[in-house]
Order: structure tokens, then sequence, then C-alpha cells
């Protein structure tokens, strides 16, 4: 079983509208989660840290659910410039290194 | 402030040649990572500096990969002699020391690999 996983999509979405990504993690030591955003040939980019109360940075909320041992991510009023790969990102037992999943694609279109 | 830096962007080389990559992280962070994407797969963690100190190598593949980071400073991953396999993005990131919210690894644009 993988580290991390996630739903590779593509999510293919219009402008305007609400999409939520899911990933699921296997290590139930884990501390730290990240949602990163990686767009076609450059780097990751972190878009959030999840806590376990949630949070929420304008139009994105991110969830974290621990009985389950999975996070999500709500993207609301879609944008074009929101088509990307999100990557969730999951520390291991050393705390410190990250296990990605594969990225969920994200097109939205006009 | 500048992120983190890595040299070459690009590298093609033949398979038993030697290539090394380079890492700057983003000045005083004393964790450096390293990653790497091969092509349909997720990435993978290689190891992680603190410091100069090697503090995880679990995730570098065999002994043709060295990684060094003399001073503290930047850090250079060796590949000798290369294998097809070892095609890919190589990334590298940095954080702060740990603590709350400290630890946020940030990425460098990575160097693309590939051994014919």
């Amino acid at each position: 079983r993988k580290e991390v996983e996630q739903d590779p999509g593509p999510f293919n979405v219009p402008e305007g509208a609400t999409v939520a990504f899911n990933c699921t993690y296997s290590n139930s030591a884990s501390q730290s989660f990240f949602w990163y955003r990686q767009d076609c040939r450059k780097e990751p980019k972190l878009l959030m840290s999840v806590y376990s109360s949630g949070n929420e940075d304008g139009r994105f909320t991110a969830q974290l659910n621990r009985a389950s041992q999975y996070i999500s991510l709500l993207i609301r009023d879609s944008k074009l410039s929101d088509s990307a790969t999100y990557l969730c990102a999951v520390n291991d037992n050393s705390g410190y290194a990250l296990n990605f999943g594969k990225g969920t694609s994200l097109l939205v279109t006009p | 402030e500048a992120g983190v830096t890595q040299f070459p962007s690009h590298s093609v080389i033949e398979k038993g040649q030697t290539v090394t990559l380079r890492c700057d992280p983003i000045s005083g962070h004393d964790n450096l990572y390293w990653y790497r994407r091969v092509m349909g797969k997720e990435i993978k963690f290689l190891l992680h500096f603190v410091k100069e100190s090697k503090q995880d190598e679990s995730g570098m593949p065999n002994n043709r990969f060295l990684a060094e980071r003399t001073g503290g400073t930047y850090s250079t991953l060796k590949v000798q002699p290369a294998e097809l396999e070892d095609s890919g993005v190589y990334f590298c990131a940095s954080s702060q020391v740990r603590g709350f919210d400290t630890d946020t690894q940030y990425f460098g644009p990575g160097t693309r690999l590939t051994v014919l």
C-alpha cells in the first residue's frame, strides 16, 4: 500500500465551480500535512499546511480527518489560474522527510 | 529573499558518466533535503541534512549516489556512474529549524537529469 494516495484526475471544472480533492495516508503517526501546488515543469510550491482544526485561506479550505487518515482540499470559485497539479504531502516517521502523493490534476475551463 | 536555487537546470549525460548537481538553500535554513521524481511516479525523498550532518539518508537508492554539504551551506549530489533509471527531476528543498510552523519545506526549481 502506498504511503500517500491521491486520485490523479484530471478534474475538469468550469470557472466558478467548487472542487474538492482527497488524499489518504497510511502512517497513523504522521504529524504534519501539506498541500502543494505544482505547475507544469515547475517546482512544488506550498499552498497550505493542514492543521487538526482545519484551516482556510481565501478560496481554499483544508481539512484533516485523523480517524480516517485523510486530508482534503476544497477550492471555491475556481479560477483559470487554479489549473495545476495539487500534491498532498505527509511527514514520515522521522518527522522530517515528506511523502508525496502522485498529485491530482485540475483543469479549470472558461 | 532569494529562494532555493539549483544548478544545472538540465543535464543530459550518457550511461556510465558522472554528474554533480548543486543546491543552494535559502539563507539561514539549516535543513536541506534532496528529493527525486522519476517519470510517472511520485516525488520521493532521498536524504536530509541538518547543517553539514546527514540526518537521514534512508531514501538514497544505492551507493552510486553521494551527497555532501560541506560547511553547512550549499549541497551537492553526485551520481557516479549514472544509469538509465537515474533519469528524472531532482529537487532540493530547505527549511528552518524544526518548530511549530517553521518546518515548511521550500523547493528549488529542480534539475532535470536525462541519462542516455
